[in-house]
């Protein structure tokens, strides 16, 4: 099956700087790759997700790029803001069999102002 | 508005219990799914289901069963014989068919032994 391999487990950067975390995947077959934003207690909510057929995709301060050959992808968010800090997923997904979500092990975020 | 509810909030079980975790959405999804969350490790799947009357095992599922009598209904039941239940259990549903429409996850139960 898929498996996620997300790195780093923890990241501090200062605010207004930017955060990248990064993720690979084994399963060819998987087309789309969600990241998720996961605050204390709470479920996690999708930032933003591509599809297998497009190289990166970016809305507002968040963006993410996607090399299928490499099976990496990786999240990137600029101008970071205290509300930012959370624990952030990325997951893979086939369209086929179960269609179901694998995740990351999580990054957590802490954005120091 | 539309989403998903889990209840409760948390709960505590006592060993050798079997409890029911409430899983509800109404947002007309087809597919539902039920995750394990540990302190600092990923979400594993332990249950899901495309359709009503059917559900799978994930890759977790021992010491667990689930029920999909109604489309609007996920309920998980964690079983005595699941060793360690403590962890926080997450439901999710999408509306089906491709999943490039992304998941909608419910706020989370936690549960505890005691």
């Amino acid at each position: 099956g898929e498996n996620v391999e997300q790195h780093p487990s923890t990241l501090s950067v200062q605010e207004g700087d930017s955060a990248v975390i990064k993720c690979t995947y084994s399963d060819s077959a998987s087309n789309y790759f969600p990241w998720y934003k996961q605050e204390l207690g709470k479920g996690p909510q999708l930032i933003i997700d591509i599809r297998s057929n497009v190289g990166e995709k970016k809305d507002q301060r968040i963006a993410v790029t996607l090399n299928k050959t490499a099976k990496h992808f990786s999240l990137h968010i600029t101008e970071t803001q205290p509300e930012d800090s959370a624990v952030y997923f990325c997951a893979a997904s086939t369209n086929t069999g179960r269609r179901a979500l694998t995740f990351g092990s999580g990054t957590r975020l802490q954005v120091q102002p | 508005d539309g989403g998903i509810t889990q209840s409760p909030k948390y709960l505590f079980r006592k060993e050798g219990q079997n409890v029911t975790l409430s899983c509800e959405q109404n947002l007309n999804h087809d597919a539902m799914y039920w995750y394990r969350q540990d302190p600092g490790q990923g979400l594993r799947l332990i249950y899901y289901s495309q359709i009503v009357n059917d559900f799978q095992k994930g890759d977790i599922a021992e010491g667990y069963s689930v029920s999909r009598e109604k489309k609007e209904s996920f309920p998980l039941t964690v079983t005595s014989a699941q060793k360690n239940p403590t962890a926080f259990y997450l439901c999710a549903s999408w509306t089906g068919g491709n999943v490039r429409n992304g998941y909608t996850f419910g706020s989370g139960t936690r549960l505890t032994v005691v």
